[in-house]
């Protein structure tokens, strides 16, 4: 299996500032990556996939990055509404793991 | 505009199987490059991959559980069936199923997910 990592498990950040959560994985997996979003009590949305590519409707401060092995989920300027958990997915090889979610908290 | 919802048993006994339904709407299991997902979620734990089923009847499973998940399709229903044997404890979880993008694969849209409790 691959295996996927991410990086911080939690961050704790405020309104209005930029940032960054890293997903490795364990062997390429070319562009297939995926990066959701949940919050408690509902299912994960998509936000990103195939790297970079923003899913419709979801709003430019979000944008992914990334090649081969580490990638990465930006969020420009947080929004009160962006504070949830966050996972990173590759979908290159069966079985199409997740990482282990970041949680982003309110500092 | 598409539309899944995931149906069974809300508990279920150590030892006994679960079958989880997911009845879909909005697209056709029988159009090419679609495929419809299961991934489950322990209360406080992380996303688990389980099993994917596409329109050519190509199945994927975890390896971990492979030899405990059965997954099928019913085109005409537009449902897919997930099958768990010997259902333990450790797999109380949400059950959510999700349309796989034709595109490429990620998980574009999910069901609402259902809770299963093991427990006797």
């Amino acid at each position: 299996d691959i295996q996927m990592t991410q990086s911080p498990s939690t961050l704790s950040a405020s309104v209005g500032d930029r940032v960054t959560i890293t997903c490795r994985a364990s062997q390429g997996i070319s562009s297939w990556l995926a990066w959701y979003q949940q919050k408690p009590g509902k299912a994960p949305k998509l936000l990103i996939y195939k790297v970079s590519s923003l899913e419709s409707g979801v709003p430019s401060r979000f944008s992914g990055s990334g090649s081969g092995t580490e990638f990465t989920l930006t969020i420009s300027s947080l929004q009160p509404d962006d504070f949830a958990t966050y996972y990173c997915q590759q979908y290159n090889t069966s079985p199409y793991t997740f990482g282990q979610g970041t949680k982003l908290e309110i500092k | 505009q598409i539309t899944l919802k995931e149906s069974g048993p809300t508990l279920v006994k150590p030892t006994q199987t679960l079958t989880l339904t997911c009845s879909f709407s909005g697209f056709s299991l029988s159009t090419t490059g679609v495929g419809v997902g299961w991934i489950r979620q322990p209360p406080g734990k992380a996303l688990e991959w389980l099993a994917l089923i596409y329109w050519d009847d190509d199945k994927r499973y975890s390896p971990s559980l492979k030899s405990r998940l059965t997954i099928t399709k019913d085109t005409s229903k537009n449902q897919v069936v997930l099958t768990m044997t010997n259902m333990d404890p450790v797999d109380t979880a949400t059950y959510y199923c999700a349309h796989r993008t034709i595109g490429g694969g990620a998980l574009d849209i999910w069901g609402q997910g259902t809770m299963v409790t093991v427990s006797s």
